[in-house]
């Protein structure tokens, strides 16, 4: 069975440029959360939906965006960016609402460069 | 606000050496903590889940123990090897819909 992917694989882009970045689930799997990883931390939350609904928001500003499909696949939007916005980009599925026993699962992730 | 922290932040052992990772965290209400593998540039790789209900969880030569009283929990790697050199990641699950993660332990395996 396919894991969590995710597309693109590595981006550059330009201050002030848009991004786009996508993510498919594990098949059957309802909820899908991102984070931002800049080098040397930890993951940190910035969205998770589930069943196509915003569930959660991280302290993000409002650059920053998503939505899920009725294939329960996602994308994070992000406008004007900065130079600060460089980071892996990971997507995370799980199969159902949080639970003790809900395992989230990730993504390879997208390394975004903005110059 | 939940605050995890692991310590050390990295560490190198011989290889055949057990590893002992530490990580800690401030607010006991959680569902569970996961620990997470990461090879320098890539995703995450899930290792143990331990339910806020249990006290240990094991998977091969990985064993993970919680103490929710305390805010700890500690992953021990029996008989390193080279391939085990990476970080660890450590997240717990709050009375919401997200992890929290800790910055991770870095882990060197010397040959």
């Amino acid at each position: 069975d396919a894991g969590v992917t995710q597309s693109p694989t590595h981006l550059i882009k330009t201050r002030g440029q848009h991004v786009t970045l996508r993510c498919s689930p594990i098949s059957g799997h309802k909820s899908v959360s991102w984070y931002q990883q800049v080098l040397g931390q930890g993951p940190q939350f910035i969205f998770q939906y589930y069943e196509k609904e915003e569930r959660g928001r991280g302290n993000f500003p409002d650059r920053f965006s998503a939505r899920q499909f009725p294939n329960y696949s996602s994308e994070l939007n992000v406008n004007a960016l900065l130079l600060g916005d460089s980071a892996l980009y990971l997507c995370a599925s799980s199969s159902t609402r949080v639970t003790s026993y809900n395992e989230q699962f990730f993504g390879p992730g997208t390394r975004l460069t903005v110059l | 606000k939940q605050e995890v922290t692991q310590i050390p932040a990295a560490l190198s052992v011989p290889e055949g050496e057990n590893l002992v990772l530490n990580c800690s965290f401030t607010d006991s209400a959680i569902y569970n903590l996961q620990w997470f593998r990461q090879d320098p540039g890539k995703g995450l790789t899930s290792l143990l889940l331990i339910q806020s209900s249990q006290r240990e969880q094991t998977s091969g030569r990985l064993n993970a123990s919680l103490d929710k009283s305390s805010g700890r929990s500690t992953l021990y790697i029996a008989a390193s090897q080279p391939g085990d050199s990476a970080t660890y990641l450590c997240a717990v699950t709050p009375n919401d819909y997200k992890l929290s993660f800790g910055a991770g332990t870095t882990v060197t395996v010397r040959a």
